[in-house]
Formats: C-alpha cells, sequence, structure tokens
C-alpha cells in the first residue's frame, strides 16, 4: 500500500495563478483532511470530508476549494493564489466513524507563491 | 472550541540527556490527546495517544506522556535521548465526536547534541 499520496511535491505560482493539489489515499478511508503547516503556528485545518460527498470547512478555508472526487481521492484548489498561502500542505486520512481511529499523513506539498 | 499551547518552540539537549516537552489544552468538552513527530521533510508519524482510562501513555521510540485532567496538560517524556530523535513535536487535541478533526499546537523543535 502506498497509504496517502500528494502531487506535486514541489510547486511555485505567480500571485493570481490557480492550481489543484492532489490527495489520493488506497487505504479505503472514509474521511480525508487537508491542513496548511507554517513556521510557529503548527498545522491548521482548511477542509475536510468526513465521508464520500460531503466537505466542510475547518479553520483557514478561505482562498481554497475543495472535491471530494471519489473515496480515494481529495483535491484542494487555490482559485488566485497569494504569497500569503505560501505553506506546506499536507493531506491526512482516517477510516471515519464515531470511535477513535488514527489519521494518517501523506509527506506534503511545499507551496510557494511569489 | 479547543486549542492547544506548546510552551517551548525550541528544546536544545544533549544525548543521553532526559527530556520534557510541555503541552496544555484548553477545552469545555472531552478530548483525545495525540503527540507526532515531524522528521526533516517528511509527513506527520503518531508517537502516542490518550483516549481514556489509564493516564500514563507508551507510545514509539520510547517515549511516553501523561494526561493530568487537573492541569490540562500533556506532556512529552524521554529518559534518554538519541540524536535521532531530533525532529519537530506536535501535541494535538481532537473532540470525541465523528469528524476526527485535529487543532495542533505550535510545535517544539528538539534539537539533540552530541
Amino acid at each position: 500500500n502506498a497509504g496517502v499520496t500528494q502531487t506535486p511535491k514541489f510547486q511555485v505560482l505567480k500571485t493570481g495563478q490557480s492550481m489543484t493539489l492532489q490527495c489520493a489515499q488506497d487505504m479505503n478511508h472514509n474521511s480525508m483532511y487537508w491542513y496548511r503547516q507554517d513556521p510557529g503556528m503548527g498545522l491548521r485545518l482548511i477542509y475536510y470530508s468526513a465521508s464520500e460527498g460531503t466537505t466542510d470547512k475547518g479553520e483557514v478555508p478561505n482562498g481554497y476549494n475543495v472535491s471530494r472526487l471519489n473515496k480515494r481521492e481529495f483535491s484542494l484548489r487555490l482559485e488566485s493564489a497569494a504569497p500569503s498561502q505560501t505553506s506546506v500542505y499536507f493531506c491526512a486520512s482516517r477510516i471515519g466513524g464515531g470511535n477513535y481511529n488514527e489519521q494518517f499523513f501523506g509527506p506534503g506539498t511545499r507551496l510557494t507563491v511569489l | 472550541a479547543q486549542s492547544v499551547t506548546q510552551l517551548d518552540s525550541q528544546v536544545p539537549v544533549f544525548e543521553e540527556a532526559p527530556v520534557e516537552l510541555r503541552c496544555n489544552y484548553s477545552s469545555s468538552v472531552s478530548v483525545y490527546l495525540f503527540w507526532y513527530v515531524q522528521y526533516p521533510n517528511q509527513g506527520l508519524q503518531l508517537l502516542l495517544k490518550y483516549l481514556s482510562g489509564s493516564t500514563l501513555v507508551k507510545g514509539i521510540n520510547g517515549f511516553e506522556a501523561e494526561f493530568n485532567k487537573s492541569q490540562t496538560s500533556f506532556h512529552l517524556r524521554k529518559p534518554s535521548v538519541h540524536i535521532s530523535d531530533t525532529a519537530e513535536y506536535f501535541c494535538a487535541v481532537s473532540d470525541t465526536g465523528n469528524t476526527g478533526k485535529l487543532i495542533f499546537g505550535q510545535g517544539t523543535t528538539l534539537q539533540v547534541k552530541p
């Protein structure tokens, strides 16, 4: 199993450009998450999808959109990138449901917006 | 709403010395507590978790943490660190509902010196 995979690994954008970050998991998990990591701020939740067909906002959703394409894939879109969106983006997944189960994280996408 | 505060941004320590990384949380509801580790240029890996029961929890790589409800703390400890423990450590909290959303602290960089 590859676990959680993210593409691309690195990306440089100019202000105003758009792009989509891709995330896929092969663990048959129901729930998926997008976080951003900034120095001194830890990780903050952008959006999550508790199950296929649903998406909800997290702590910092402004400037982002998401699509839960199917059970495996959860993409994050920046419509008009801004320098404040320079960050490392992590996707995570978990089995889901009411009982605790662990989130598994992807390797991250490092995004720079000039 | 929950919040997490990691009291030290950097902790330098010599190899084979003990270490404690401090974490305090705030929540009006019952929570689960976690410590994650991030090695350079990698994703996050779960070190240990507190769900319920015994307040002393043991994790991987010789780490342990103690849940103190009255102090709202969840400090991470290791009796003897190795160079390979050099990494960033994140404390996180989630409510006990079914969303699985994590709220992270700011992170503590553990620097183990020879």
